[in-house]
């Protein structure tokens, strides 16, 4: 029930295109989904983050998209680029919980 | 300007060895993890501490002895290592609570941990 399930494991795109990265999860109390971004040799860093109570939420060029009634969450970038090649993490805890459960992660690389 | 510290960033040493990273936070926060980031990438929760008290420890080995000596240090001593310790291990703070800005968990920048 802690789990969250990430896919894909990895994901090629060209420059401009949308990779969308999915996650789902089973425990309902979790009511916090962030997004976090890895470069190698760097700490996670959030990316963007969104809480039950809206079903999108829109900074830049990175979009989720979030489904309350399915568990479920996505990652979009659009207009990606080779800078944006990096493993992306979803995650999801809840308010006094201590503790945020990551997903597996999603080595992307996008093609110059 | 460092909001997540860690020290040592690489560390090799030889099994059964004993030794210790720190981490300091300048955020603020309330709240201190420890997270062990395999070759796979996966990252998983080890301990996370609030105001200086033990909250979560994920079922790891007594080898393992987190301390804080207060809300914004947070050390991990591992007492005779093993292979399967190598990894990256990242410190963590976050400030718990709810409303906007809470929750978001600020990195340390990694330890690489090789035992030999």
């Amino acid at each position: 029930q802690q789990q969250v399930k990430q896919s894909p494991q990895s994901l090629i795109v060209q420059k401009g295109g949308i990779p969308i990265i999915n996650c789902a999860y089973e425990n309902t109390a979790f009511d916090y989904f962030p997004w976090y971004q890895q470069f190698p040799g760097k700490g996670p860093a959030l990316l963007i983050a969104i809480r039950p109570d809206v079903s999108e939420k829109k900074e830049g060029r990175f979009t989720i998209s979030f489904n309350k009634s399915a568990k479920q969450f996505s990652l979009h970038i659009m207009d990606s680029q080779p800078g944006d090649s990096a493993t992306y993490f979803c995650a999801a805890s809840s308010t006094g919980g201590f503790k945020t459960i990551f997903g597996a992660g999603t080595r992307l690389f996008v093609k110059a | 300007d460092t909001a997540v510290s860690q020290t040592p960033k690489y560390l090799v040493t030889q099994m059964g060895n004993d030794k210790s990273i720190k981490c300091e936070q300048n955020l603020g926060h309330d709240t201190m993890y420890w997270y062990k980031q395999d070759s796979k990438k996966f990252l998983k929760i080890m301990f996370s501490y609030n105001n200086k008290e033990l909250i979560i420890n994920e079922t790891v080995p007594n080898r393992f002895s987190p301390k804080s000596p207060d809300k914004a240090h947070l050390n991990l001593h591992i007492n005779s290592l093993e292979l399967g310790d190598s990894a990256v291990y990242f410190c963590a703070s976050s400030q718990e609570g709810a409303g906007p800005g809470v929750n978001e968990q600020f990195f340390g920048p990694g330890t690489r941990l090789t035992v030999l």
